[in-house]
């Protein structure tokens, strides 16, 4: 089966730098995203990999490693208004996008 | 950037009536269109892909009898909850994809929450 997993929740500090990580097991790999989600809001876009190696975003970076089958999110000089889901998501072969269940990030002052 | 709308953003209806969703892409054609079920604390759930002018493609376990979906244009797509009941209170969100090119960004409408009492 498909399959992809991520913490549930993770807990930061204000300024500091968070990485949020990403497994993956599907049929196929077409890209990976990753997906902002505040409660009560829909998903916002952040990143797309669909080569190896990192992909920087301003405060944001993203990085894939295809023989792993592993991504992570790295959140840098974190704000109180990062605190929301983290949605790893994979585009399979039939392009269809498998979804992890989030990671809750809390960022306390 | 491309734009998902959504109405109504939030619906009450009562139990055993329909209900029904709109998305629309404003600013592209939407060749796909995707609809989905969150419910609280849990992740996005696909219940089904949408082509234009097509029957849409339902998940294992959606009923397609109970959520109609009409993807009648490039632009609109709705869903339909008949006979709703209180279960099916869930935010209902629905995604379109830009066609074109190597990368397609689904772009997501900002959800209807649907309360059934």
């Amino acid at each position: 089966g498909q399959n992809i997993d991520q913490p549930t929740e993770m807990t930061a500090t204000e300024g500091a730098i968070v990485q949020i990580n990403c497994t993956y097991q599907t049929s196929g790999f077409n890209g990976l995203f990753w997906y902002q989600q505040h409660a009560g809001e829909a998903p916002t876009f952040l990143s797309y990999n669909v080569l190896d190696g990192l992909e920087e975003k301003g405060r944001f970076s993203s990085f894939l490693s295809r023989s792993k089958g592993y991504s992570y999110l790295l959140l840098k000089e974190l704000q109180m208004k990062d605190s929301a889901s983290y949605l790893c998501a994979v585009r399979d072969s039939n392009y269809q996008l498998i979804w992890g269940a989030g990671t809750k990030l809390i960022i306390k002052p | 950037g491309a734009v998902v709308s959504q109405h109504p953003s939030w619906v009450i209806c009562k139990s055993g009536t329909s209900v029904k969703i709109e998305c629309r892409s404003l600013d592209f054609q939407a060749t796909t269109m995707f609809w989905y079920r969150q419910f609280p604390k849990q992740s996005l759930m696909l219940m089904a892909t949408s082509n234009e002018g097509s029957k849409a493609t339902y998940e294992q376990g959606v009923e397609k009898d109970k959520f109609l979906i009409n993807h009648a244009s490039l632009t609109l797509s709705t869903l339909t909850v008949t006979s709703a009941h209180p279960e099916d209170s869930s935010f209902y969100i629905c995604s379109a994809r830009d066609g074109g090119g190597d990368f397609y960004e689904q772009y997501f409408g900002p959800g209807t929450r649907l309360t059934v009492t």
